[in-house]
């Protein structure tokens, strides 16, 4: 039962449009949901939240949507920069406040190629 | 230290075999967690720790999985009989807190990983 779904296993983008990374959940209990970038070799690195009382939150160039109704979650990076290729995890997590909030549920991930 | 270390990087074992993974979280923080991540899937919960105790075993697989952290810092994971299966990356992180709010620092740094290959 996969509670946390990323159904494009892949994207390529030109550098400097928009890269757009999808994520879809089925658990109406997630509370807070994070981005994390990860690279070869290296482990997870975080990239930006959002709390599921909100529905957008920004950072430089990574934007995060958030659709309860639709149980959807959107990264968007623009402009896109080759440093961006990367793999790219949605996660979610069942209690923000509480002591639970590390326990985590990742999507499968997808690797974003962004072409110079 | 600066960061979450995993050692080893790489561990190839034979089936049935035993293995130990070790984690050094990073200074100060309270709350230790393993994650399993396998060939083309996200990274899988297996347990919490806060402080010495483990808070949340529920994702470890089966009783040939066990972890410790004795003093609260460095954590080992221990997995006996080890089958095909188990072949993943071991991936821990740690947090400051172990409680929310879940922001700021308080969100999982991971380290590198174990790669475990069972033959």
């Amino acid at each position: 039962d996969q509670q946390v779904k990323q159904n494009s296993p892949s994207l390529s983008v030109q550098e400097g449009r928009i890269s757009i990374l999808n994520c879809d959940y089925t658990n109406s209990m997630f509370d807070y949901f994070l981005w994390y970038k990860k690279y070869p070799a290296e482990g997870p690195t975080f990239l930006i939240s959002i709390s599921s009382i909100k529905d957008k939150n920004e950072d430089g160039r990574f934007t995060v949507f958030l659709n309860k109704s639709a149980k959807h979650l959107s990264l968007h990076i623009v402009p896109s920069q080759p440093g961006d290729s990367a793999v790219y995890f949605c996660a979610a997590s069942p209690d923000a406040g509480g002591t639970s909030y590390g326990k985590l549920t990742f999507g499968q991930g997808t690797i974003l190629t962004v072409h110079p | 230290g600066a960061g979450v270390s995993q050692t080893p990087s790489n561990k190839v074992t034979e089936k049935g075999k035993y293995v130990e993974l070790r984690c050094d979280p990073i200074s100060g923080h309270t709350a230790l967690y393993w994650y399993r991540q396998s060939l083309g899937q996200g990274p899988e919960f297996l347990i919490y720790f806060q402080g010495t105790g483990a808070a949340d075993d529920s994702g470890l697989p089966n009783d040939r999985f066990f972890a410790v952290r004795p003093e609260g810092s460095v954590s080992t994971l221990k997995i006996q009989r080890t089958e095909r299966g188990d072949s993943a990356v071991y991936l821990c992180a740690s947090s400051l807190l172990g409680r929310g709010p879940i922001s700021g620092a308080n969100v999982l740094t991971f380290g590198a990983g174990s790669r475990l290959t069972v033959l």
